[in-house]
């Protein structure tokens, strides 16, 4: 499986912008980067995935470093309910999603 | 678009039961998946359909734990019998078929408790 490496905890105050290192310097060429979160009590849920350029969608941005060795998952403004564990996933080429620890996030009001 | 449903939502037993889990996939999703999160650590992938047929049970403990995907839609885990160490939230996720629709959508699990 695909490896990545990411920060046990983050924290951040409401309204600031969050930026969420993941580092996966064994990395192929047809890996994609994957993003989830999972909020206290439910199941985890996509945040955004890209393959070699930056991606913005509604909920966050995601940078991708040229070398794709790391990427960078960006919460422009965080609200309390952005509070969750985020993970950074290699998706490999069967689809599988191999989970790590993940960052906690905590938002301060 | 009604998202993935599972039963119960939680569960308690005694070492050595046998207890059965349930989920509905979102309508015409293809892919199924079964995750168990033990607390404090990431979903570990069990086992995959696609449609009714099996495409990887390599993680699941297959001489305990079995599922099954009837007519490629529900799916029930099972675990018989329960040790101590199943105490974990079992997840369940759904999929569309292809390369650029392969989010999965995760239901809210079901917490099992073994006593």
């Amino acid at each position: 499986d695909a490896k990545t490496t990411q920060p046990n905890s983050m924290e951040s105050n409401e309204e600031e912008p969050v930026h969420l290192p993941c580092n996966h310097s064994t990395i192929s060429g047809t890996d994609y980067i994957h993003w989830y979160r999972q909020l206290p009590s439910q199941g985890p849920e996509y945040v955004i995935h890209g393959l070699t350029s930056n991606v913005n969608n509604r909920m966050a941005s995601l940078a991708i470093a040229e070398d794709r060795k790391s990427s960078t998952l960006i919460l422009h403004r965080a609200t309390l309910r952005d509070a969750a564990v985020y993970y950074c996933i290699l998706r490999e080429a069967d689809y599988k999603l191999s989970f790590g620890a993940g960052t906690t996030v905590t938002v301060r009001a | 678009e009604a998202g993935v449903a599972q039963s119960p939502r939680y569960k308690i037993i005694e070492k050595r039961q046998s207890v059965a889990f349930w989920c509905n996939p979102i309508s015409g999703h293809a892919t199924l998946y079964w995750y168990q999160q033990i607390l404090g650590q990431g979903p570990k992938l069990l086992i995959q359909f696609q449609n009714n047929g099996v495409v990887d049970d390599s993680q699941l403990p297959k001489d305990r734990f079995s599922a099954e995907r009837l007519k490629g839609v529900d799916s029930t885990l099972k675990i018989q019998p329960a040790k101590l160490e199943d105490s974990a939230v079992y997840l369940c996720a759904s999929s569309p078929l292809g390369a650029d629709t392969d989010t999965q959508y995760f239901g809210p699990g079901t917490r099992l408790t073994v006593l």
